[in-house]
């Protein structure tokens, strides 16, 4: 069975204070991993998708990097409207169904 | 632009009274996807359609169906609401093919459900 293992649960930064969320996972033979940035009362917004190690894509201030055990959404100089919960997923084997983490809720201080 | 749109965003309904969701989208996406997510926890999977093929979640209760008319709309129908089910509802489709978007899912924006 797959698992995805988001940290820390919870992050308070300063703005401009970078940071990384992490996104552990152990799946057989992993398809994609997803990071998805959620509002409060909002569904969750499609970031990035990584497919295999060493892959990086960056929107922003945003960074998302794979490796084979994994994955770290970096976050430079970040702004208060940074602040909402980040969500990772994973697909693996023959199936098209993420498993999600529980998510980082991320808190950025004027 | 090209999107996945949820009505109601806000539903109330009385403990045991039926209650209809529904969720269209303009992605011409082959799959779409029902989800539960209450206050700080992951989405949970109810079913999803992969074009007219419906599967479902071992766990999901049998108060809760699906129906899939055409390629753009999905209903969700709970046909007894209990306390238990208000939550988030979220629909979410996805283009199932070779190539670089394959298994990304797209949100809408979500139906509040609360039950009294």
């Amino acid at each position: 069975e797959d698992q995805v293992t988001q940290s820390p649960e919870a992050l308070r930064l300063q703005e401009g204070e970078s940071s990384s969320l992490n996104c552990s996972y152990t799946v057989s033979g992993l398809r994609g991993l997803f990071w998805y940035r959620q509002d409060p009362g909002k569904g969750p917004e499609f970031l990035f998708t990584l497919y295999s190690a060493g892959e990086e894509k960056e929107k922003e201030r945003l960074k998302a990097t794979l490796t084979k055990k994994e994955s770290f959404l970096h976050i430079t100089a970040p702004k208060p409207e940074d602040s909402a919960t980040y969500l990772c997923a994973v697909t693996s084997g023959g199936s098209y169904i993420p498993t999600f983490g529980r998510g980082t809720s991320l808190i950025v201080h004027p | 632009d090209a999107m996945v749109i949820q009505n109601p965003r806000y539903q109330v309904t009385q403990f045991g009274k039926p209650v209809t969701l529904s969720c269209s989208q303009t992605l011409n996406h082959n799959v779409m996807y029902w989800y539960q997510q209450k206050s700080s926890q992951a989405p949970k999977l109810l079913f999803h359609y992969y074009d007219k093929d419906f599967n479902n979640e071992a766990d999901t209760p049998d108060n809760f169906q699906s129906r899939r008319p055409n390629t753009s709309f999905c209903f969700l129908d709970i046909r007894s609401p209990g306390l238990g089910d208000a939550a988030m509802y979220l629909c979410a489709t996805s283009q199932l093919e070779q190539g670089e978007d394959t298994d990304t899912q797209y949100f809408g924006p979500g139906t509040r459900l609360t039950v009294l």
